[in-house]
């Protein structure tokens, strides 16, 4: 089976910079997923990383090692916004279109 | 935009019922799926689809099935609804892009089921 690991909670103030990390374990690895999700709302996606190194989409950069087995999504000049949860996901090649989900970590970003 | 549709936002079913929760994406996708999120938890594959007719087990079956007639719908169904199941539902679509490396999963808004 897939298992994650992020942390439950993060605080920050706002402008600063956070990083989530997320460790996984998978029989057959395809890529990692980040989303995000506001209170009440759906998850949408943020990025997916199939090979290991740094993508960059605005603010919001991920990073993949497949050696390490290891995933950062890294959150920059952090906006009151930006307070939310955000799940890291992976996809395996048996699983084939499927994502295991990890539990989720909730980032406050405080004035 | 991708749109993907639940049926409710807020349900309220006694113990026993059958339930029906419905999906519709309108993006002509092959891949449907059926989540819960419970807090803590993330979120937990129940069912999914890669084709109308077809259906494979996730990782939390157990007290539900589903239905895919139609491309665009996936259907959950709870055959006798029990307190447990008291969850937020999630339906998903999903294609691979031609071409490109990236694969997203597009989410509705979530049906909020209390089993009382």
């Amino acid at each position: 089976g897939q298992s994650l690991e992020q942390p439950s909670e993060v605080t920050a103030v706002e402008g600063a910079i956070v990083q989530i990390n997320c460790t996984y374990q998978t029989s057959g690895f395809y890529g990692l997923s980040w989303y995000q999700q506001h209170d009440g709302g759906a998850p949408t996606f943020l990025s997916y990383n199939a090979l290991d190194g740094l993508e960059e989409t605005g603010r919001f950069s991920s990073f993949l090692s497949r050696s390490d087995s290891y995933g950062y999504l890294l959150l920059q000049e952090l906006q009151m916004k930006d307070s939310a949860s955000y799940f890291c996901a992976v996809r395996d090649r048996a699983a084939g279109n499927k994502l295991t989900f990890g539990g989720g970590t909730r980032v406050l970003v405080k004035p | 935009d991708v749109k993907v549709t639940q049926s409710s936002r807020y349900l309220v079913k006694r113990t026993g019922e059958k339930v029906f929760l419905e999906c519709v994406q309108d993006m002509d996708h092959e891949n449907m799926f059926w989540y819960r999120q419970d807090p803590g938890l993330g979120l937990r594959l129940i069912y999914f689809s890669y084709d109308v007719k077809m259906k494979e087990k996730g990782d939390i079956p157990e007290g539900y099935s589903v239905s895919r007639e139609k491309k665009e719908r996936f259907s959950l169904i709870l055959e006798s609804a029990s307190t447990n199941q008291t969850s937020m539902y999630l339906c998903a679509s999903s294609f691979f892009p031609p071409g490109t490396r990236t694969y997203e999963q597009y989410f509705g808004p979530g049906t909020r089921l209390t089993v009382t």
